[in-house]
């Protein structure tokens, strides 16, 4: 697609409830990372794919949230157990290649608002 | 442990003004550097990205400059205007991630 597509767009859930978030990323793009952002801070990193495969996963924060790629596009974002804590704007970003390349531009969608009440 | 700081956290300046945005990071082994915009509720648009490599990227009204080795970079922004208003964020990317700052907020009063 000509952009990063993240839906839903807003998700209002209950305490203890599972949630699944999902990023579409420009097609080619080989990166793809999530973050969190809570009001007034900046993007918190969470993970962060190459290909299939998560090239490093020590931002999230618990074994509550896990992240896949199975076909090295579209991700999704899995949170078990919701909590208030969790409320949040989900982003994601991708870029044509890694960390590792100088010229990574990063590519962000519009987010993921997630409220759990 | 890679931590960039943004300062000052928020900023108002009359339109017209020339004005520079800060940021810091603790540790010089960085690929690249980018600064990015964010409007209120939006998703980010990168600015200006700068290769570890580099000095200076322009766009524009936009110099973004890159001191390595002191872990600085800073955001000119030219002749400011009132659609400037944003939060600013510069992000590193070192081995593994991308790191960003918590934004400073810009105000430019018409």
């Amino acid at each position: 697609g000509a952009g990063v597509s993240q839906t839903p767009s807003n998700k209002v859930t209950e305490k203890g409830k599972y949630v699944e978030l999902r990023c579409d990323p420009i097609s080619g793009h080989t990166a793809l990372y999530w973050y969190r952002q809570s009001l007034g801070q900046g993007p918190e990193f969470l993970i962060y794919f190459q290909g299939t495969g998560a090239a490093d996963d020590s931002g999230l924060p618990n074994d509550r949230f896990f992240a896949v790629r199975p076909e090295g596009s579209v991700s999704t974002l899995k949170i078990q157990r919701t909590e208030r804590g969790d409320s949040a704007v989900y982003l994601c970003a991708s870029s044509l290649r890694g960390t590792v390349s100088g010229a990574n531009v990063l590519t962000f969608g519009a987010g993921s608002r997630l409220t759990v009440l | 442990k890679q931590e960039v700081t943004q300062i000052p956290a928020a900023l108002s300046v009359p339109e017209g003004e020339n004005l520079v945005l800060n940021c810091s990071f603790t540790d010089s082994a960085i690929y690249n550097l980018q600064w990015f915009r964010q409007d209120p509720g939006k998703g980010l648009t990168s600015l200006l990205l700068i290769q570890s490599s580099q000095r200076e990227q322009t766009s524009g009204r936009l110099n973004a400059s890159l001191d390595k080795s002191s872990g600085r970079s800073t955001l000119y922004i030219a002749a400011s205007q009132p659609g400037d208003s944003a939060t600013y964020l510069c992000a590193v990317s070192s081995v593994g991630k991308i790191i960003f700052g918590k934004g400073t907020r810009l105000h430019i009063l018409p």
